[in-house]
């Protein structure tokens, strides 16, 4: 059962990047899925920020586009988000998953990430 | 994208059924029928219940079921028990090849 583990820098400052990283364990990054980032603010509902494929292949959220990148590192079996320009709206839980067939199977725990000036 | 519609929340004594909605466009759904249901406990991550409209992953309860009619989807929890009282996500694959969720329902087993 494949396991994913979000890290990050636990508080960023506004106007700063945020950039997290999900180490996947029991499964393989190359393998033929695609990887999600999803994000939830204190309170708030779900809100899919993109998604990425092990090929370098990325599709996000038009909100988001502008500011979001994503890359897989397959040495080190993990995959990566960067939002740069965050302001206090960014804060949020930060979770990554593992999609199915155009759905999410596999979550990570999440990660907070406050957003303070 | 705007977030799929749902109920804030939805109640029902234990052993009822209740039913969640989640409404959409067109274009939130796409000629596909690839809609998903989430469970999320307090503080937990979400947890796949649903997928590909009306399909249960292994381990989810029978009592969990999903449909869907034009540009609503649904979800069905039969004999409600205290453990089903969390929030719940639909999420569609949009038309624009993106990910859609929805506005989140609390259900809570009176």
């Amino acid at each position: 059962q494949v396991q994913l583990q979000e890290s990050g820098p636990g508080l960023l400052k506004t106007s700063g990047t945020l950039s997290l990283t999900c180490a996947v364990s029991g499964g393989s990054v190359s393998a033929d899925n695609w990887w999600s980032w999803v994000r939830q603010p204190p309170g708030e509902g779900l809100e899919w920020i993109g998604e990425l494929h092990h090929s370098g292949r990325t599709n996000y959220n038009p909100s988001l586009k502008s500011r979001v990148t994503m890359s897989v590192d397959k040495s080190k079996n993990q995959f990566s988000l960067m939002l740069t320009s965050v302001t206090a709206t960014d804060t949020a839980v930060y979770y990554c998953a593992r999609n199915g067939a155009f759905h999410f199977n596999s979550w990570g725990q999440g990660t907070l990430v406050p957003v303070s000036s | 994208q705007s977030a799929l519609t749902q109920p804030a929340s939805v109640s029902g004594s234990p052993g009822q059924s209740i039913t969640i909605s989640c409404s959409g466009t067109s274009s939130d759904f796409g000629a596909y029928s690839y809609v998903s249901w989430y469970q999320q406990h307090p503080g937990k991550a979400p947890k796949l219940m649903i997928y590909n409209v009306s399909n249960r992953p292994s381990g989810v309860s029978i009592r969990f079921s999903g449909s869907k009619s034009g540009n609503t989807a649904s979800l069905t929890i039969s004999g409600l028990q205290a453990e089903d009282e969390a929030d719940y996500y639909c999420s569609s694959y949009t038309s624009s090849a993106t990910y859609v969720f929805g506005t989140g329902t609390k259900v809570t087993v009176l």
